[in-house]
Formats: C-alpha cells, sequence, structure tokens
C-alpha cells in the first residue's frame, strides 16, 4: 500500500501563483521527504523534513509537516513554467534502514 | 558527476526471456535501490541493498533478483519475464542514514510482449 497519499492528483496553475500540494501518511515516521520528477526523467530530491521540525524552507520551496495530523505540505511560490512536473512525498515509515516508500505524486502543470 | 548510471534506458522483451538490469554509482553511497515505477501507482520498492554484501526484499520481489556485485553496482535479474512486469524501473543510491535524499538515476523502460 502506499504510504504517502498526494492531493490534489493534478493541479493546473499560472505562472507566478503559488501551488501547494499536501501529502499524507498512516504510520510514525523518522523524516519526510519530497522529490520532483520530470516527464520522462528520474527523480530529484527537493527537501527533508525530520519529524522534530515544523517547517523548512529552500528557495522558493516551503515544506511543513504536522505529526499530529500525519500530513505534509510542499509550498512552491511565485510558480514558474520550469516547475511543471510531478511531485512526489516519501516516508521512511519509521524505520532506520533508510528504505524510502513514495505516493502517487502530484502533477503539476504551470501554464505561460 | 555521472551519479547513478542506468543500462539499458529502453528494452523489449518477449514473455518467458530474461534479462539484467544493470545499476551503477559512483557516490561511494552504502545503500541502494531498486524501484518499478507504474500509471498511478507512484514508485514501489522491489529489492534494496543497505550495505554491500546484503540484499532485501521490498514491497513488490516477486519475479526478481538482485545482485549487489560491488559497493558500486547493483543488478536487477528478471528470470522469466511477464507481461505485468511491464514497468519503469529506476535504481536508486544514497549514503545509507536518513539525514540525505536519495539520488536516482534516469530510468529503464521495460516492455514485456
Amino acid at each position: 500500500s502506499q504510504q504517502g497519499e498526494e492531493d490534489p492528483q493534478a493541479l493546473s496553475i499560472q505562472e507566478g501563483e503559488n501551488a501547494t500540494m499536501n501529502c499524507s501518511y498512516k504510520t510514525s515516521i523518522n523524516n519526510l521527504q519530497w522529490y520532483r520528477q520530470n516527464s520522462g526523467r528520474g527523480l530529484v530530491h527537493l527537501i527533508l523534513i525530520r519529524s522534530n521540525e515544523r517547517e523548512k524552507h529552500s528557495g522558493r520551496l516551503r515544506v511543513t509537516l504536522d505529526t499530529s495530523k500525519k500530513s505534509s505540505s510542499l509550498l512552491i511560490t511565485a510558480s514558474r513554467a520550469a516547475d511543471t512536473a510531478s511531485y512526489f512525498c516519501a516516508s521512511d515509515r519509521g524505520s532506520t534502514l533508510g528504505r524510502l516508500y513514495f505516493g502517487r505524486g502530484t502533477q503539476l502543470t504551470v501554464w505561460p | 558527476n555521472a551519479g547513478v548510471t542506468q543500462t539499458p534506458k529502453f528494452q523489449v522483451l518477449k514473455t518467458g526471456q530474461s534479462m539484467t538490469l544493470q545499476c551503477a554509482q559512483d557516490m561511494n553511497h552504502n545503500s541502494m535501490y531498486w524501484y518499478r515505477q507504474d500509471p498511478g501507482m507512484g514508485l514501489r520498492l522491489i529489492y534494496y541493498s543497505a550495505s554491500e554484501g546484503t540484499t532485501d526484499k521490498g514491497e513488490v520481489p516477486n519475479g526478481y533478483n538482485v545482485s549487489r556485485l560491488n559497493k558500486r553496482e547493483f543488478s536487477l535479474r528478471l528470470e522469466s519475464a511477464a507481461p505485468s512486469q511491464t514497468s519503469v524501473y529506476f535504481c536508486a543510491s544514497n549514503e545509507g542514514t536518513l539525514n540525505y535524499g536519495y539520488t536516482f538515476g534516469s530510468g529503464t523502460r521495460l516492455t514485456v510482449v
């Protein structure tokens, strides 16, 4: 079963707008990660947030984590057409073995 | 800066044929992983190797075998391919802790007819 469930499945916005994607998970975690996948390419690591952190920033990316609700959100500010991609959250399900379990992803389309 | 290299990039097999997907990383990472990606399913872990000399099953190991040849290389073998194994296969590596993300290869698109 999928550990992470992203919401929405698809999101379409105009350049300059903000994009928010959500992720829910079912078990306790040590950390949660977000990845981007451009069409036909491999996944690229964006950001990692630990279970004792509530918010993290990286450039135009802002990730929040609410362990009480078992949810995380990824905010991309001032979106660009180049941000068009699929975005996945991944959690470790509390394991220390380094394995990650991925959700089904959100397909983000940013129109010029 | 090659990162994670997967070969081949594309492959078409007939049902029952065998093949090995190759993966190599040049980052001195301890852990390596094989995932498959199917439409609407996200990525599912097939096998992983936490360190050289060890391998363990993931979520969907049936029909696959793996070999951690050395610290750099982790291969995935399909002994008797089935149409259900049509998928995109990704290899990934990381240094073996939860402190860092994975580095992914560019994938192998496999079609079994």
